[in-house]
């Protein structure tokens, strides 16, 4: 248990349907990663957020991808209309962010999204 | 892109022998870690090597970096049937910044 959290951890849903994530991230982390992985593949990088500023998205979040960090300490990972090709798990990672601290980004354990 | 992509894409090896893994990347970089992952699971942190480094050791892993060559090797000295799983390299361009990773390296440790 690497101290980051991810709800739900399975979700089956139907295609057109929203689904959200959530992911609370290592007490006192600044910086949250959102990233997808399909089977037989690496992750790939979605978006990032020190404290609650969304700093980078990938050309891979589409305008039905949002996602949050209200208050700079969980995130959330709303997908709207859902596709069969956004079946993946989505994996989420906190790093400290702060100058002179360890760059090491901690995983949660991903939700694993299945559109049917 | 600095997309980390290692090689061999799969490994078979007896338990008890060493399995050496390779990592090579693009552009310049800030540092690279090193991940491990069990089928159906989350990433478990290995190793983080900064780009002024060049081997660390944690247990049985033993990470180099050549940044002259943008490549770094991961090698876990006598495996154990437990180290079955996915290595992935991710480097990053800058300190904090995201991680761009391969496809990993699958290692099968037979008993």
């Amino acid at each position: 248990d690497t101290g980051v959290s991810q709800d739900p951890r399975h979700k089956i849903t139907k295609r057109g349907q929203n689904v959200t994530f959530r992911c609370d991230p290592i007490s006192e982390h600044n910086r949250l990663y959102w990233y997808r992985q399909t089977l037989g593949q690496g992750p790939e990088f979605l978006t990032y957020f020190q404290n609650e500023a969304q700093l980078e998205k990938s050309r891979l979040l589409s305008d039905r991808f949002s996602a949050e960090r209200p208050k700079g300490s969980f995130s959330t990972l709303e997908i709207q209309r859902t596709e069969q090709g956004d079946s993946a798990m989505y994996l989420c990672a906190s790093s400290s962010g702060l100058a002179g601290y360890s760059d090491t980004q901690y995983f949660g354990p991903g939700t694993r999204l299945t559109v049917l | 892109s600095q997309q980390g992509e290692e090689d061999p894409q799969a490994l078979s090896i007896q338990e008890g022998e060493n399995a050496t893994m390779n990592c090579s990347y693009k552009t310049s970089i800030n540092n690279l870690q090193w991940y491990r992952q069990n089928s159906g699971r989350g990433l478990v942190h290995l190793i983080l090597i900064r780009s002024n480094e060049r081997e660390k050791h944690s247990g049985r892993l033993r990470v180099t970096l050549d940044t002259s060559k943008k490549s770094s090797s991961l090698l876990i000295t006598a495996s154990r049937a437990a180290d079955t799983a996915s290595y992935f390299c991710a480097p990053s361009k800058a300190a904090g910044n995201k991680l761009t990773f391969g496809g990993g390296t699958r290692v099968l440790v037979k008993p």
